[in-house]
């Protein structure tokens, strides 16, 4: 069962675009969610982390939106870079502290 | 500074064996987790020790023991390795907040991507 879902899988777009990540989770009892970034053979590397008593973060260009009631969070990325490119993973966090992981957008930002 | 350190980075060994992974954390946090990334890229959750103590056991084979020896440190030892083992795995540490309310920004290291041949 899929408890994170994360749309698209794939995301290909030119340098500068604005653009949206999803995230979806099925479980309402959610404490924290956060965002990393994977570039490829590396580690994750946290981007941001929503507390469930908010509904935004932001750091520079990103910027992370949490909806409990409707089970969703979405990564905005500002003025895309080739840099960007890497793998984006949500994971929401319950009451036992432990992360449950989307399966990640792989990010392509292109010249 | 490295936050969280998983040595070695690469492992490669022959089925059968008995191998294990280090993993060190320098941010004075109390909970340290090991989870393990697929063929498939999905990560999932295998462990989590909170004050040297063993909180969460995600249906692991036996073959798989965490020893965590003091709080900054979260080994994973695995015996009698099989091909299905081969996978990425990653450490990571945050601050124990007793999961109620709002938990804590997770931490993880490099990973050590583990061969089984």
């Amino acid at each position: 069962k899929q408890e994170v879902t994360q749309i698209p899988a794939a995301l290909s777009v030119p340098e500068g675009e604005n653009l949206v990540l999803n995230c979806s989770f099925t479980d309402s009892a959610i404490y924290n969610l956060q965002w990393f970034r994977q570039d490829p053979g590396k580690g994750l590397t946290s981007l941001l982390l929503i507390q469930s008593s908010q509904r935004e973060q932001t750091s520079g260009r990103l910027n992370a939106s949490l909806d409990k009631s409707s089970g969703r969070s979405t990564l905005y990325i500002a003025a895309s870079q080739p840099g960007d490119s890497a793998t984006y993973l949500c994971a929401r966090q319950g009451g036992s502290e432990k992360l449950v992981f989307g399966k990640g957008t792989k990010l392509t930002v292109n010249p | 500074d490295t936050a969280v350190s998983q040595t070695p980075k690469y492992l490669v060994t022959q089925m059968g064996n008995d191998k294990s992974i280090k993993c060190e954390q320098n941010l004075g946090h109390d909970t340290m987790y090991w989870y393990k990334q697929d063929s498939k890229k999905f990560l999932k959750i295998m462990f989590s020790y909170n004050n040297k103590e063993l909180i969460i056991n995600e249906t692991v084979p036996n073959r798989f023991s965490p020893k965590s020896p003091d709080k900054a440190h979260l080994n994973l030892h695995i015996n009698s390795l099989e091909l299905g083992d081969s996978a990425v795995y990653f450490c990571a540490s945050s601050r124990w907040t007793g999961g109620i309310f709002s938990g804590t920004e997770a931490f993880f290291g490099q990973g050590t991507r583990l061969t089984v041949v």
